[in-house]
């Protein structure tokens, strides 16, 4: 069964501390992996998707990076808008869909 | 942009009653999934659909059903509503069937009392 862990559950940073949220996976054939944000209230918004190991996308002051085992969402001095939870999700052979648990990240002034 | 819109952001039901969750999106996507998201225990598939009409069920169809009678509107049907089905209820479409990003609403939270 695929399983999908992510790590801290939560993580307080003060604005400008930069740090990483990590996502382990364990699938039968990863064609996929899907990072999103989900503010409080709201549905989550996609980030990005990485398909192969070493793969690495960036988008402002966040950076997604991927291994065959974990992926992480680095975050470069961040700031109080960029408190969230971050979700990832993978895509395994099958077509399958899991999403992890969640990192509720905040950011203090 | 993308906009899924679900039709309630919040509603309260009695345990038996029938609920409708309704969900349309504007960018002509083939493909709509209906999830639910609790703590602990992520975001877990209850049905999609790839076109009108066509519905197939996720990891968790069981106490649901869905209607797909028109392209941009895909519902959620809860025949006869328990209390374990307090919830939230996330609508999302997608351009591509699988390994494509999903374009989520702002959800509905559901409580069965």
């Amino acid at each position: 069964e695929d399983q999908v862990t992510q790590s801290p559950e939560a993580l307080r940073l003060q604005e400008g501390e930069s740090s990483s949220l990590n996502c382990s996976y364990t699938v039968s054939g990863l064609r996929g992996l899907f990072w999103y944000r989900q503010d409080p209230g709201k549905g989550p918004e996609f980030l990005f998707t990485l398909y192969s190991a070493g793969e690495e996308k960036e988008k402002e002051r966040l950076k997604a990076t991927l291994t065959k085992k974990e992926s992480f969402l680095h975050i470069t001095a961040p700031k109080p808008e960029d408190s969230a939870t971050y979700l990832c999700a993978v895509n395994n052979a099958g077509n399958m869909l899991t999403f992890g648990g969640g990192t509720r990240l905040m950011v203090k002034p | 942009d993308v906009k899924v819109t679900q039709s309630s952001r919040y509603l309260v039901k009695r345990t038996g009653e029938k609920v409708f969750l309704e969900c349309v999106q504007d960018m002509d996507h083939e493909n709509m999934f209906w999830y639910r998201q609790d703590p602990g225990l992520g975001l877990r598939l209850i049905y999609f659909s790839y076109d009108v009409k066509m519905k197939e069920k996720g990891d968790i169809p069981e106490g649901y059903s869905v209607s797909r009678e028109k392209k941009e509107r895909f519902s959620l049907i809860l025949e006869s509503a328990s209390t374990n089905q307090t919830s939230m209820y996330l609508c999302a479409s997608s351009f591509v069937l699988y390994n494509s990003p999903l374009h989520f609403g702002n959800g509905t939270r559901l409580t069965v009392t």
